[in-house]
C-alpha cells in the first residue's frame, strides 16, 4: 500500500470522466517522452511517447500533449476506469545521448471512485 | 513467463549488512538498468549495463556494485547498509540502449533498513 503522507499531487476523478495529468519537465534540450502507469506494489509500465517533433500524440484512450514552450507535458485518459488509478510518472530523455537515460518526473496519483 | 523479475520481493535487514538483490529477464534484451525509488515515489536512475558492460553510472555510493554475469542478468549488490538506503529498487530491461526502445520494469524488491 501507499505511505501515510506521501505528498504526491493527487487527482480524484469519477469513472467515466475524463482525466487530465499534468507535468513540467526540466530539460529543454530533451527530445523525447514517455508516461509511465505504476500501480501499487508493481513496477512503472509504459503508457505512451511522444517525439519532440511532435505535439499530440493518441493510443487507446490515451492522448499525450506536448508544449515545448513552456515545458509541459499531459496525459489525456477518456472516459477513466477504477483499473486506472495508479500513480503516473512523465519521463524526458535526449536522444542523441546515445544512451537510454530517463529522468523522471515526480509522478501524479490518479484515484478513480466507481 | 514473467518477462523481468527480482529477487526478493521484500528485504528486511540490519544497518551494516551486506545484501543482494538479483534481476533476471527473459526477453532477449541487452541493456538494463537498476532506479532507485525513494518514499516519496521518486524514481532515479542508478546503473545501466549494455552487453555485460556499465555505461551509466550516475552519482551512487560505491557501496552499491552491479554486477552482470550475462545479458539476462543484473544483480545488485550493496555493502554496509545504511537507513538511507531504505526504498524500493527496479530492475528494469530494454533493447538496445537506444532511447526510443521501451524499457519493461520488474516489480521491485522493498528494501528496510532497521
Amino acid at each position: 500500500g501507499e505511505s501515510v503522507g506521501l505528498h504526491l499531487p493527487t487527482l480524484s476523478v469519477q469513472e467515466g470522466d475524463n482525466s487530465i495529468i499534468n507535468c513540467a519537465y526540466s530539460n529543454s534540450a530533451s527530445d523525447y517522452f514517455i508516461w509511465y502507469k505504476q500501480e501499487s506494489g508493481k513496477g512503472p509500465q509504459f503508457i505512451i511517447d511522444i517525439r519532440s517533433n511532435m505535439d499530440k500524440r493518441q493510443g487507446q484512450r490515451v492522448t499525450v500533449l506536448l508544449n515545448k514552450t513552456v515545458k509541459h507535458l499531459s496525459l489525456q485518459i477518456a472516459a477513466t476506469q477504477p483499473g486506472d488509478s495508479a500513480v503516473y510518472f512523465c519521463a524526458e530523455t535526449l536522444v542523441n545521448s546515445g544512451y537510454s537515460t530517463l529522468t523522471f518526473g515526480k509522478g501524479t496519483m490518479l484515484l478513480v471512485s466507481p | 513467463d514473467t518477462a523481468v523479475s527480482q529477487t526478493p520481493k521484500y528485504l528486511v535487514t540490519q544497518m551494516g549488512n551486506d545484501k543482494s538483490i538479483k534481476c533476471e529477464q527473459n526477453l532477449g534484451h541487452d541493456t538494463m538498468y537498476w532506479y532507485k525509488q525513494d518514499s516519496k515515489k521518486f524514481l532515479k536512475i542508478m546503473f545501466s549495463y549494455n552487453n555485460k558492460e556499465l555505461i551509466i553510472n550516475e552519482t551512487v555510493p560505491n557501496r552499491f556494485s552491479p554486477k552482470s554475469p550475462d545479458k539476462a542478468h543484473l544483480n545488485l549488490h550493496i555493502n554496509s547498509l545504511e537507513l538511507g538506503d531504505s526504498a524500493v529498487y527496479f530492475c528494469a530491461s530494454s533493447q538496445d540502449r537506444v532511447p526510443y526502445n521501451e524499457q519493461f520494469f520488474g516489480p521491485g524488491t522493498r528494501l528496510t533498513v532497521l
